[in-house]
C-alpha cells in the first residue's frame, strides 16, 4: 500500500526566500509524482508532474525533482511571494493502482 | 477553457437527511474521479469514471453511497442517509486519457456539514 508523508504539516518563511518542501512515498514502484497547489477554499490547481522516468520538471519559480530509489520529491520555490501562500500537496500515481495517493499537505505561509 | 464545475458549493442538512452534489467535467475529458476530503487531510478517491464505467469503487461505501455518469459526462454523487461523520469537501476531478496517469482537473468542491 502507497503511504505519502508530507513534513512539516506547516511552513512560515520571509518574502523573497528560497524554500524547499518534502514529499516521500513508501513504494516505488509510481508512473508519476504530481504536486498540487490548494488555496482556502478551492480545489486542487496542478502545479508540476514529474514522469517516473524523468528527475525534475520546472515552471516559472517552481522546480520540482524526484528520487524514485529514496522515494523522495522536493518542491522548491524560488523569490517567494506572499501569493505563494497556500496548502501545497502531492500525490503519488501508483503503477497497478491507477489512482493518484496523496500527501496531508505542507502549509505554506510567506510573511510580506 | 471552462473548468470542473461542481454545484453546489456548500450543503447543511441534517443527520439522516439524502444529499446530492453534481459535477461537469472539462470538454472532452474521458475519466472522472470524486475525492473526499476531510480537514487537514489530502484528498482520497471515492470511485474513478473512464467514460460512463466505474472502474474503481473499491473505496465507496456502497450501503449509503451512490454514483452515477450518464451518457459519459457529467456526474452525480448521492449520499442517503448522510451521518455526521461525512461532513468533508467533495472534489471532482477529471482528465484527458482513460488510464489515469495524466494531470487531473480539480472543481472547486462542495463543502458537505452535516448537523
Amino acid at each position: 500500500k502507497q503511504e505519502v508523508t508530507q513534513i512539516p504539516a506547516a511552513l512560515s518563511v520571509p518574502e523573497g526566500e528560497n524554500l524547499v518542501l518534502n514529499c516521500s512515498f513508501t513504494d516505488s514502484a509510481i508512473y508519476n509524482l504530481q504536486w498540487f497547489r490548494q488555496d482556502p477554499g478551492k480545489g486542487l490547481t496542478s502545479l508540476l508532474l514529474i514522469q517516473s522516468s524523468q528527475r525534475e520538471q520546472t515552471s516559472g519559480r517552481l522546480n520540482a525533482s524526484l528520487d524514485k530509489s529514496s522515494g523522495r520529491s522536493t518542491l522548491y520555490i524560488a523569490a517567494s511571494q506572499p501569493g505563494d501562500s497556500a496548502t501545497y500537496l502531492c500525490a503519488a500515481h501508483r503503477v497497478g493502482a491507477q489512482k493518484l495517493v496523496f500527501g496531508q499537505g505542507t502549509r505554506l505561509t510567506i510573511n510580506p | 477553457e471552462a473548468g470542473v464545475v461542481q454545484s453546489p458549493r456548500y450543503k447543511i442538512i441534517e443527520k439522516k437527511q439524502p444529499v446530492a452534489f453534481w459535477c461537469n467535467p472539462i470538454s472532452g475529458h474521458n475519466t472522472l474521479y470524486w475525492y473526499l476530503q476531510n480537514l487537514g487531510q489530502g484528498p482520497e478517491l471515492l470511485i474513478r469514471y473512464e467514460n460512463e464505467e466505474a472502474v474503481d469503487d473499491s473505496q465507496l461505501p456502497k450501503d449509503r453511497f451512490s454514483a452515477e455518469r450518464l451518457k459519459g459526462v457529467d456526474s452525480t454523487l448521492k449520499i442517503q442517509p448522510a451521518e455526521l461523520g461525512d461532513s468533508a469537501v467533495y472534489l471532482c476531478a477529471s482528465s484527458l486519457g482513460v488510464d489515469g496517469t495524466d494531470t487531473q482537473y480539480f472543481g472547486p468542491g462542495t463543502r458537505l456539514t452535516v448537523l
